[in-house]
């Protein structure tokens, strides 16, 4: 069954270091979510992308987030420098298109000591 | 504003009986669809049901179905003799628009459920 791959799982990171999350959507999603789940708390929007195009990145931290899907099929989310309070899971989407339900991959669980 | 109400933080059950989880949510569209999601301890999402804000029957998936009052904007999610392994979190989420209206799903602040012997 086709499935939206992350890495890594788990993540350990110090404060002001840079950290990479990587996302394969299932093949043909043309739509990718990155979201970010506080514990406790449901998952928030970071950004989305229509194919290679960012669709809403309006809750973004701009200063220290970035992401791209460069060729419209996997993604990077890049956070620099990393922050005590960006600890949380980072869960990657995907959908056919902006319509349609959204698959979630298993997340990737950062922690910043 | 919250647009996902979920006033149920937790919620026990026994195995083999039904259980409803609420949902409201506030939107002035009137194109939008409705999303439940279940979320393990292991934390990935699934995908549970789906409801579109025209669809004039209510939504079923096996053991899952929707109860969906429009005019209270309410979107309860009710699990038919309950499994030991439906203990979980279960998030509410919309997307207000009409197709391809490019909003992301806005999810409620969910619900654990515990399915007791």
């Amino acid at each position: 069954e086709a499935e939206v791959a992350q890495s890594p799982r788990y993540k350990i990171t110090e404060k002001s270091q840079a950290v990479a999350f990587w996302c394969d959507p299932i093949s043909g999603h043309a739509t990718l979510y990155w979201y970010r789940q506080i514990l406790g708390q449901g998952p928030e929007l970071l950004v989305q992308f229509q194919d290679e195009s960012v669709v809403d990145d309006s809750q973004l931290p701009k200063d220290r987030f970035s992401a791209e899907r460069l060729k419209g099929v996997d993604s990077t989310l890049k956070i620099q420098p990393a922050e005590l309070g960006d600890s949380a899971m980072y869960l990657c989407a995907s959908s056919l298109d902006m319509n349609t339900e959204a698959f979630f991959g298993q997340g990737t669980r950062l922690t910043v000591v | 504003a919250q647009k996902i109400t979920q006033t149920q933080p937790g919620m026990f059950v026994q195995e083999k009986e039904a259980v409803t989880l609420d949902c409201t949510y506030d939107t002035s569209d009137q194109s939008y669809g409705l999303f439940w999601y279940k979320q393990p301890s292991s934390g990935e999402m699934i995908f549970l049901i789906y409801q579109g804000s025209y669809d004039e029957q209510n939504a079923t998936e096996g053991r899952y179905s929707l109860n969906f009052q429009k005019a209270r904007k309410s979107a309860n999610l009710v699990i038919s003799a309950s499994q030991l392994g439906d203990s979980a979190m279960y998030f509410c989420a919309m997307r207000e628009g009409g197709s391809n209206s490019g909003y992301a799903l806005n999810f409620g602040k969910g619900t654990s459920l515990l399915v007791t012997p």
